[in-house]
């Protein structure tokens, strides 16, 4: 079965630097999520958007940016990196049924890792 | 806000035992979803095993299950006749019924150390 892919998997930028990444949701999700996993933490959510949409808001920083296509693939761009964002970004997807049990699950990716150096 | 509380940082099991490890969570809700989530080694994010808040029956995964309290918000995760692979992070989450992500809610997690 298909799953969220994320890209890219690696991902090495200098502070001050700006990242995208990049996240394609298991088709037929239109819901999209992103986490961010510090080391040693567990995932901290940043934002989502259903339907295109930005429908909630977590803990992204001002510098931080995102938006959902109208394939609903995802991108998170992150400007003036600091060493603190060095992270793995966690994008997750969702199905179109809220009523059902697999409409309120979510799938995550493998995973981004960003280092700033 | 809801919260996740695990209460166990790090857990060892011994290979072909049986472990649990504790989830306790704090609503006000009636409906609701959890879940627990498995991160090995890989970072990867594995569903291990999910209950709906208003089936009593306890979800089971072959050799997963949880003992779902509701009443004493408990949703504690049973792993049966431990693997090598089984060692990881588990995770454990909440998520109120609807579609915005910051519904969703993580344990700080437990780490499981399984020994051969």
């Amino acid at each position: 079965a298909a799953g969220v892919i994320q890209s890219p998997r690696h991902l090495i930028k200098e502070k001050r630097e700006t990242a995208t990444l990049k996240c394609y949701p298991i088709p037929r999700h239109d819901t999209v999520y992103w986490y961010q996993q510090g080391p040693g933490q567990d995932p901290q959510f940043l934002i989502s958007f259903y339907e295109k949409m930005q429908s909630d808001k977590g803990s992204i920083p001002d510098r931080f940016s995102a938006q959902q296509f109208s394939d609903y693939h995802s991108e998170l761009n992150m400007s003036s990196l600091e060493l603190g964002d060095s992270a793995l970004y966690f994008c997750a997807s969702s199905p179109r049924d809220i009523l059902t049990f697999s409409g309120n699950t979510i799938y995550f990716g493998e995973g981004s890792w960003l280092t700033v150096v | 806000a809801q919260t996740v509380t695990q209460s166990q940082p790090e857990m060892s099991v011994q290979e072909a035992e049986t472990v649990t490890l504790s989830c306790t969570y704090d609503t006000s809700e009636s409906d609701y979803y959890l879940f627990w989530y498995k991160q090995p080694p890989s970072r990867q994010m594995i569903l291990v095993i999910r209950q709906e808040a208003y089936k009593q029956q306890n979800a089971t995964e072959n050799r997963f299950s949880v003992n779902f309290q509701k009443a004493a918000k408990s949703f504690s995760l049973k792993i049966s006749d431990s693997q090598l692979g089984d060692a990881a992070m588990y995770f454990c989450a909440y998520r109120s019924p609807g579609n915005t992500g910051n519904q969703f809610y993580f344990g700080t997690g437990t780490s499981l150390t399984v020994i051969p």
